[in-house]
């Protein structure tokens, strides 16, 4: 499986900054993801990053606050913008592999605390 | 929509007994897949297995095994001999297959600590 690594694996951020989060996969992969898990709480999508193209984002998630790129095949960037403690959670990118078993497969994640 | 139900919100269980981590799902989508993860206190997600809807044969893996009956639209998973490593918490999920627009339902975890 593919190999994916995440650029901070943590961070305490003040209230009203931006959070740049990277995420790098040691193979081409089409399809990346963006997911938030709020303390205790199950993970929700934030958006698909396709290279090439706008990622498309999920229902109550808007560029404005959490822009996306993905300038190629094996990187992409979430950033958490004006910052307030309800973005504490942890940040993961997933990257879904095609063959005999499609699969996501999940970075380490990166744990934001807002103060 | 699809929807993944883990009922079983926490579960202790003591060193070496068995336990069993239930999953319920609703899907419209006649071929599908679904996948059991594993998220240690560190955060990370591990991938555990993925089945797709055409299998229902049982799996085993070590100490780990899966049991997926359609009939229930259930997909349960089951540790023997738990040890301390496996406390962490459990997720199941659903996706659709069709492809170019694969998006994971979770269910909302269960977490399993093993006492020593």
């Amino acid at each position: 499986s593919a190999v994916i690594s995440q650029k901070p694996s943590r961070d305490i951020c003040q209230r009203g900054t931006s959070l740049t989060i990277q995420c790098q996969v040691d193979s081409q992969v089409t399809m990346m993801f963006w997911y938030r898990q709020q303390p205790g709480q199950s993970l929700t999508l934030i958006a698909t990053a396709n290279q090439g193209s706008e990622a498309t984002y999920e229902s109550g998630f808007v560029i404005d606050k959490f822009p996306i790129s993905r300038p190629n095949l094996t990187f992409s960037t979430l950033t958490v913008s004006n910052m307030s403690p309800e973005d504490s959670s942890i940040y993961l990118c997933s990257v879904e592999e095609y063959g005999p078993a499609d699969t996501q497969y999940f970075g380490p994640g990166t744990r934001l605390t807002v103060l | 929509a699809q929807k993944v139900t883990q009922a079983q919100t926490e579960i202790s269980v003591v060193e070496k007994e068995d336990v069993t981590l239930d999953c319920v799902y609703e899907t419209r989508d006649t071929t599908y897949y679904l996948f059991w993860y594993k998220q240690p206190p560190s955060g990370e997600l591990v991938f555990l297995i993925r089945r797709n809807s055409f299998d229902e044969q049982n799996e085993i893996s070590g100490r780990y095994s899966w049991n997926f009956q359609k009939s229930t639209s259930s997909f349960n998973f089951t540790i023997t001999a738990s040890q301390v490593v496996d406390s962490a918490v459990y997720f199941c999920a659903l996706i659709p297959s069709n492809f170019g627009n694969e998006k994971l339902t979770f269910g909302t975890g269960t977490r399993l600590t093993i006492i020593p």
